[in-house]
């Protein structure tokens, strides 16, 4: 099981930053996929969690209505967009892979970086 | 949604013991079997240590143990390594498909 995320990002505050993370070596509809992130310093901050069976999401109110998760079945791919950039987003991202209400795997992480 | 409440930092020699403990609400660690810990050394991602309050994952050291009464979780370890120096985060499933972290504690082995 290997979960592949894009790279580091820089972004202006106000942008939007879409991070994504390829999974491989299971079947990608039989679990969900979680993303977590980071502050510098800090600790780990759920934000989210989609189906890759039937797309249900759901956020963390920190979040919600900034943040969209997707998937794409067919490259076993899913994504994870934030909106309205601010400093205090700055952080390394992860997304994991749900296996029964807990995280299995994790991606290798992406530095988003907001700074005017 | 509150985290988890965590001792910032436990420490320990070689080959003593250590337990981190990990407290929640009814809703989150009291209300479901579903607590899991996960291990980070700087830089990295987590790794998943325990499952399900107690279970261990394949590659897991059998060191590594939980338990759960109440609205508390614990992660112990025994026999402690260098290799064991890390953060540890506890995380519950807290319902209706979310999920809440402790805000993590750094283990020194001394």
């Amino acid at each position: 099981v290997q979960l592949e995320q894009s790279g580091a990002e820089v972004k202006k505050p106000g942008a939007s930053v879409r991070v994504s993370c390829k999974a491989s070596g299971y079947t990608f509809n039989n679990y969900g996929i979680s993303w977590v992130r980071q502050a510098p310093g800090q600790g780990l901050e759920w934000m989210g969690w989609i189906s890759a069976y039937n797309g249900n999401t759901k956020y963390a109110q920190k979040v919600q209505g900034r943040v969209t998760l997707t998937t794409d079945t067919s490259s076993s791919t899913a994504y994870m967009e934030l909106r309205s950039l601010r400093s205090d987003d700055t952080a390394v991202y992860y997304c994991a892979r749900e296996g029964l209400v807990h995280f299995d795997y994790w991606g290798q992480g992406t530095q988003v970086t907001v700074s005017s | 949604q509150s985290a988890l409440t965590q001792p910032r930092s436990v420490s320990g020699s070689p080959g003593q013991s250590v337990t981190i403990s990990c407290t929640g609400t009814s809703s989150d660690v009291g209300a479901y079997k579903y607590v899991s810990w996960y291990q980070q050394h700087p830089g990295k991602a987590p790794r998943l240590m325990i499952y399900d309050v107690n279970r261990r994952p394949s590659g897991a050291p059998d060191r590594f143990s939980g338990s759960k009464s109440g609205n508390t979780a614990s992660l112990s370890i025994s026999g402690l390594q260098a290799e064991d120096e890390a953060d540890y985060y506890c995380c519950s499933y807290a319902g209706s498909y979310t999920w809440v972290f402790g805000g993590g504690t750094k283990l020194t082995v001394l």
